[in-house]
């Protein structure tokens, strides 16, 4: 039981490149998650899938896309990167749709240069 | 918008004292929850406590939770050196805000002192 899981662990981008962060969970949970986490600031919600097949805008949206590709997995994209966006990436699953308990991944540290 | 601010935002005391950390957050809410993350790593859950609980226990953790203050306080009692870490505390928005997922505070930085 692994939980949940994100590649890549590390990575280095130049600006205008794009990637996708892939996160994957066994627990069989409706709902997914990516956080980022920037020095002093906590973390803040990017984006959020309820369940397969819906996704909703979190707190800081802009310039992410997400797919949430069946049950299991849930991919953050970044489509032009910015050095605003470098960060450590989070991703979370839980059961309940709003307010339960989170299981956070091992997080994704990106550097955009 | 961050919803909860920890206090302190750093912490240092002596292998088994006892650490007290404190939350404050913004609008109503449905429960509070308490993260802990080692450095270099994922958040790891706590406890919860609902908004029509005032005081948890988990093991040498005690969560109080004030509603009419909008408050809460983390106590780990006995401290361990492995308990060094952040301690975030996190909230559910009751209306929804338009948006699910948590609210995180900065979190409060906790070393423990052999």
């Amino acid at each position: 039981n692994a939980g949940v899981t994100q590649t890549p662990k590390f990575q280095v981008l130049k600006t205008g490149q794009s990637m996708t962060l892939q996160c994957a969970q066994d627990m069989n949970h409706n709902s997914m998650y990516w956080y980022r986490q920037d020095p002093g600031m906590g973390l803040r919600l990017i984006y959020y899938s309820a369940s397969e097949g819906t996704t909703d805008k979190g707190e800081v949206p802009n310039g992410y896309n997400v797919s949430r590709l069946n049950k299991r997995e849930f991919s953050l994209r970044l489509e032009s990167a910015a050095p605003s966006q470098t960060s450590v990436y989070f991703c979370a699953s839980s059961e309940a749709r709003a307010g339960g308990e989170q299981y956070f991944g091992p997080g994704t540290r990106l550097t955009v240069t | 918008s961050q919803q909860g601010e920890e206090d302190p935002q750093a912490l240092s005391i002596q292998e088994g004292e006892n650490a007290t950390m404190n939350c404050s957050y913004k609008t109503s809410i449905n429960n509070l929850q308490w993260y802990r993350q080692n450095s270099g790593r994922g958040l790891v859950h706590l406890i919860l406590i609902r908004s029509n609980e005032r005081e948890k226990h988990s093991g040498r953790l005690r969560v109080t939770l004030d509603t009419s203050k909008k408050s809460s306080s983390l106590l780990i009692t006995a401290s361990r050196a492995a308990d060094t870490a952040s301690y975030f505390c996190a909230t559910d928005l009751l209306s929804g805000g338009g948006a699910d997922g948590l609210t995180f505070g900065k979190g409060t930085h906790l070393i423990i002192q052999p």
